[in-house]
């Protein structure tokens, strides 16, 4: 059973627009989120993440929004650039859980000119 | 500004041989991870080290061994390796303190092997 859903495998935007991306989670343990960015034949890397204590963490352009209540945190974009086109991945961890990160399928992120 | 460094980039193994993707961090992470990643799926976790001499089963761990005679080096060996085991592999590492709490953990560059 998958504990950490991301429900668009891709997502297509133009350039200078917003880009959103989702993610929800069913594992009420989890208290830590993170966003994770990939390039074809590369590593993720981290890109943000965000505490259960906060419901909104700002990085330059990237804005990551979590809804305890309905266990779903989404990344905000703005504005999105071309450099931007990757596979983003939702994870989860819980603080004091032995193992590592849970991860989503991931969202194909595309910015159209 | 090395990272995580994982050894070979690319590997064909035939059905049955045996091999070692090798994996070394110089940021001091107690905690070392190895990831699968298949197409079109999210990484699931196959081993796992909170630190030199102590490791521990992940989500998919059937056919792989590790070990973790140091700090830095976290080896996964692919033992008769099969065509299921054709993936990206991905090794992994954070640092964690003893309350453990919030884990940000930081991947190598990937390892693309092939069992034909």
């Amino acid at each position: 059973d998958q504990q950490v859903k991301q429900n668009s495998p891709s997502l297509s935007v133009q350039e200078g627009r917003i880009s959103i991306l989702n993610c929800d989670y069913t594992n009420s343990m989890f208290d830590y989120f993170l966003w994770y960015k990939k390039y074809p034949a590369e590593g993720p890397t981290f890109l943000i993440s965000i505490s259960s204590i906060k419901d909104k963490n700002e990085d330059g352009r990237f804005t990551v929004f979590l809804n305890k209540s309905a266990k779903h945190l989404s990344l905000h974009i703005v504005p999105s650039q071309p450099g931007d086109s990757a596979v983003y991945f939702c994870a989860a961890s819980a603080v004091g859980g032995a193992d590592g990160l849970t991860f989503g399928k991931g969202t194909h992120l595309i910015i159209q000119p | 500004n090395a990272g995580v460094t994982q050894t070979p980039k690319f590997r064909i193994l035939k059905i049955g041989q045996s091999m070692t993707l090798q994996c070394t961090q110089d940021m001091n992470h107690n905690y070392m991870y190895w990831y699968r990643q298949d197409p079109g799926m999210g990484l699931k976790l196959i081993y796992y080290s909170v630190g030199a001499g102590i490791t521990d089963k992940g989500e998919v761990p059937n056919g792989y061994n590790v070990s973790r005679s140091t700090t830095e080096d976290f080896p996964l060996r692919l033992e008769l390796a099969a065509p299921s085991q054709t993936s990206v592999y991905f090794c992994a590492s954070s640092y964690r303190n003893r309350d453990r709490g919030r884990n940000t953990i930081y991947f190598g560059e990937g390892s693309w092997l092939t069992v034909v």
